[in-house]
């Protein structure tokens, strides 16, 4: 158990919905990252956020977005879903003041599945 | 652009068999880590290697760090059907510890 949580583990939906993700980062982590992990395209970074700012953008479509709460947890918003969205999607955490080495503690993950 | 070419990218053995899998870049990272996903699972990290030529053993598995800094090898002996998994290999580039490089993987079947 890696302490990351994301919920929910499953989601089934249809072209053109929109679906939110979520994140509890490990008990202290400072910073989320979301990941999205496909077949042909591997485990691809979509965002960093930090206490609560934007750290880092990777490849996040304009129709995804994300934030992080004062509490920590995150969100990940997927609107205008196409076919192509259906993934896993991963939740990762660290506190960058304790690594100087970047690694990150990944949750079981959301699988999307946009019919 | 930094990339991670991992190879071969998918491996089929007999348990007890020994195995090498391969991580390549043409760019030179701080630090590199190495992780095992498992089906359903997200990854979860094995270990950083951070100096170049540097070897580390955990159990049955050696990671080594290529001297430039650019590659990494992890070996695993007498492979047991509980090594089956995804091995992904991660870049971390300068002080950039948020964005690391992930390589696609190789995804690995131990048969009994």
């Amino acid at each position: 158990d890696s302490g990351v949580t994301q919920t929910p583990k499953h989601l089934i939906t249809a072209t053109g919905q929109r679906v939110t993700l979520r994140c509890s980062p490990r008990s202290g982590d400072l910073s989320v990252y979301w990941y999205q992990q496909s077949l042909d395209q591997g485990l691809q970074f979509l965002i960093q956020y930090y206490n609560g700012e934007e750290r880092a953008k990777g490849n996040i479509l304009e129709r995804f977005s994300a934030q992080q709460f004062p509490d920590l947890h995150s969100e990940l918003n997927l609107s205008s879903l196409e076919l192509g969205d259906s993934a896993l999607y991963f939740c990762a955490s660290n506190d960058p003041g304790q690594t100087n080495t970047g690694e990150l503690f990944f949750g079981e993950g959301s699988r999307l599945t946009v019919l | 652009t930094q990339l991670l070419e991992q190879s071969p990218q998918f491996l089929s053995i007999q348990e007890g068999e020994n195995l090498t899998v391969y991580c390549n870049s043409s760019s030179v990272f701080s630090s590199l880590q190495w992780y095992r996903q498992e089906p359903g699972e997200g990854p979860v990290l094995l270990v950083t290697v951070v100096t170049g030529g540097e070897v580390k053993k955990l159990k049955r598995l050696t990671f080594q760090f290529g001297d430039a800094r650019k590659d990494s090898s992890l070996h695993i002996t007498a492979a047991q059907p509980g090594d089956t998994g995804l091995y992904l290999c991660a870049g971390a580039s300068g002080g950039s510890n948020y964005k690391l490089t992930f390589g696609k993987g190789t995804l690995l079947t131990v048969n009994p």
